[in-house]
């Protein structure tokens, strides 16, 4: 069956450092794979999408990584800041075309 | 825009009561999803529409659940009867679709349902 697997416990880093979420996935054969965030009591936010050509892509402190080999995906954020304290989601579009998604990881960032 | 609109933004029933949750998605969008987001489970997705019409309904949990899409700008997930363990918070979302992989979907605020 396809899976979508995060971290599911949550992580904890400090103001400043560079904070690296991971998903890994079986059973996909992704043409792209996208990253949102999700903040408490609200829905899902769209931040990036990764083509399975692209090694890596890059939005404002945002990276994101992705190796079709290893199936896998990295999400940083580097210099990171108590506002991007949130749960991000990975999601892989399934054989009907809708998106699936991990659990999600919880980021905290503390001063 | 707006942006997706659910309502109501949280519902409170009985177990054996009959549920409505409703969706307005972004105009100009044709493609529409329902999903269930649980701690022990996740965001699920239950259902999808394409130009109103139902696409995959493979995770709609059972009978008890349906959805329609009468138009392109109204949807909604029915639960009848309710029970305790449906108890979770549902999302609705909407993109644009016209056939290319790379769309975002945006999502509503959500609707909390607690069947007691």
């Amino acid at each position: 069956s396809q899976k979508i697997e995060q971290n599911s416990e949550a992580l904890n880093i400090q103001e400043g450092k560079t904070a690296t979420l991971t998903c890994n996935y079986t059973n996909y054969s992704p043409a792209y794979l996208q990253w949102y965030r999700q903040d408490p009591g609200r829905g899902p936010v769209f931040l990036l999408l990764i083509r399975e050509n692209e090694k890596e892509k890059r939005k404002e402190r945002l990276k994101v990584t992705f190796d079709t080999t290893l199936k896998q995906s990295l999400f940083h954020i580097t210099a990171s800041q108590p506002a991007d304290s949130a749960t991000y989601l990975c999601a892989l579009l399934n054989s009907g075309y809708a998106l699936n998604f991990g659990k999600g990881t919880s980021l905290l960032v503390t001063p | 825009d707006a942006g997706v609109i659910q309502s109501p933004r949280h519902e409170v029933t009985e177990m054996g009561q009959e549920v409505t949750l409703r969706c307005k998605p972004i105009s100009g969008h044709n493609s529409l999803f329902w999903y269930r987001q649980t701690m022990m489970r996740g965001l699920e997705l239950l259902i999808y529409f394409n130009n109103n019409v139902p696409i995959d309904d493979s995770g709609m949990p059972e009978d008890r659940f349906s959805a329609k899409m009468p138009n392109a700008s109204f949807s909604t997930l029915k639960i009848q009867p309710s029970e305790p363990r449906d108890s979770a918070v549902y999302f609705c979302a909407s993109r644009h679709w016209t056939g290319g992989l790379w769309v975002e979907q945006y999502f509503g605020p959500g609707t909390r349902l607690t069947v007691t």
